[in-house]
């Protein structure tokens, strides 16, 4: 069964600073993997995804590897601002058309002015 | 950007009510899923719908659960005699690859 471990729970930084956010999985086999971001008491805004074949995907100031046969992947935030305050969830994808996403329980983030 | 749409945004019920939560999925969205959130816990997968028909669900949807596409747009998800521990964020989502969420129903039920 796919676990997704998301570690620290939380994470509070200056603004201004570049940081990593970790995502691992404990089964390799996946299709993608996907980032999202949870405002309070919100949905879930799609960030990136990334096909298993892919390294990386960029996009503005958010970068998201994946090493699959690690079973890891990194969401990295360049010079953070207080609106990326919020919680970030990593979410992997099975083989199969029709697969679910498994989730992780999230890093919430908190950027100090 | 197209968006999934979920009504209501709250719902609040009492223990053995119904309950219908509804989405408007991305019209041309072939995959519907519904997932929930309980209070400080993980999204959990619930159901997904391919095709008119349930593809795969989870051990949280028991007989109590119950998904319909009715017409072309709309996706409803209803919980026939609601319990306490229903209570959760709702969410519909829909995706061609990358999967696209609603903003969400928050169920209270008392």
């Amino acid at each position: 069964k796919q676990e997704v471990t998301q570690i620290p729970a939380a994470l509070s930084v200056p603004e201004g600073e570049n940081l990593v956010l970790n995502c691992s999985f404990t089964d390799s086999a996946i299709y993608n993997l996907q980032w999202f971001r949870q405002d309070p008491g919100k949905g879930l805004t799609s960030l990136l995804l990334i096909q298993s074949s892919q390294r990386e995907q960029t996009s503005g100031r958010l970068n998201a590897s994946l090493d699959k046969s690690s079973g890891r992947s990194t969401l990295y935030i360049a010079a953070s601002q207080p609106g990326d305050s919020a919680t970030y969830l990593c979410a992997v994808r099975p083989g199969g058309a029709n697969s679910k996403l498994t989730f992780g329980k999230g890093i919430t983030l908190s950027v100090r002015p | 950007e197209p968006e999934v749409t979920q009504t209501p945004s709250h719902q609040v019920t009492q223990m053995g009510q119904e309950v219908i939560l509804r989405c408007v999925p991305i019209s041309n969205h072939l995959y519907f899923y519904w997932y929930r959130q309980i209070l400080g816990q993980k999204v959990e997968f619930l159901v997904s719908f391919y095709n008119n028909e349930i593809s795969e669900k989870s051990e949280i949807f028991d007989d109590q659960f119950s998904v319909e596409r009715p017409d072309g747009s709309n996706f409803t998800l209803k919980i026939r005699s609601t319990k306490l521990e229903d209570s959760a964020m709702y969410f519909c989502a829909s995706r061609e690859e990358k999967l696209f969420f609603g903003s969400g129903t928050q169920l209270s039920v008392l």
